[in-house]
């Protein structure tokens, strides 16, 4: 059975960092593209990043420069660096195995 | 990019049939058959239910269907039942290799 669990979520101050996670099981981690997809409270979903399985990288352009996507196939774990945080990156981030399958999220808030 | 448009909201009764549209440009929508459906319940996990277009994933209702004309995709779900009743989104991969969701359309079964 597929399973994302994502985690590292909390409460930053604007300006702060968080390291997100996402460890998952039950597929070949290797042989997907991974991303992160995020949604603010009360507001549709947004796509943020997607590492691909030779390790190429894209970015929305809310979070180019800001955010980093990473992947360690050897631990099936996908991570998204998140620095310079905004009231505007408040939203529960989700890990997705090529847009096909979904963990449950994780909440970052970012406030003073 | 700008987020695909998708209706607020859409009702129906059970056993009827709904259409929920989702509207991009030809920059997304319009130029790739990379068009995909989502159902999502608050708080839950977000569910493939269609993808590149018009095809269902394994264990998906036959109910669930999907179509597009241009710049337009759309979802139609057919005997509509209460477990229906749930948040849809599109999505779309776009000519600057990103991907842009709709704002998402509430389903009400009545």
């Amino acid at each position: 059975e597929v399973q994302l669990v994502e985690s590292g979520g909390g409460l930053v101050q604007p300006g702060g960092s968080l390291r997100l996670s996402c460890a998952a099981s039950g597929f070949t981690f290797s042989s997907y593209d991974m991303h992160w997809v995020r949604q603010p409270t009360g507001k549709g979903l947004e796509w943020v990043s997607v590492v691909g399985t030779a390790g190429d990288t894209y970015y929305a352009g809310s979070v180019k420069g800001r955010f980093t996507i990473s992947r360690e196939n050897a631990k099936n774990s996908l991570y998204l660096q998140m620095n310079g945080l905004r009231a505007g990156d408040t939203a529960v981030y989700y890990c997705t195995r090529n847009l096909d399958r979904w963990g449950q999220g994780t909440l970052v808030t970012v406030s003073s | 990019q700008s987020a695909l448009t998708q209706p607020a909201s859409v009702s129906g009764s059970p056993g009827q049939s709904i259409t929920v549209s989702c509207t991009g440009t030809s920059n997304d929508v319009g130029a790739y058959n990379y068009v995909s459906w989502y159902q999502h319940h608050p708080g839950k996990a977000p569910k493939l239910m269609i993808y590149e277009v018009s095809n269902r994933p394994s264990g998906v209702s036959n109910r669930f269907s999907g179509s597009k004309s241009g710049n337009t995709a759309s979802l139609t779900i057919s005997g509509l039942q209460a477990e229906d009743e749930a948040d849809y989104y599109c999505s779309s991969f776009t000519n600057i290799y990103s991907w842009v969701f709709g704002g998402g359309t509430k389903l009400t079964v009545l």
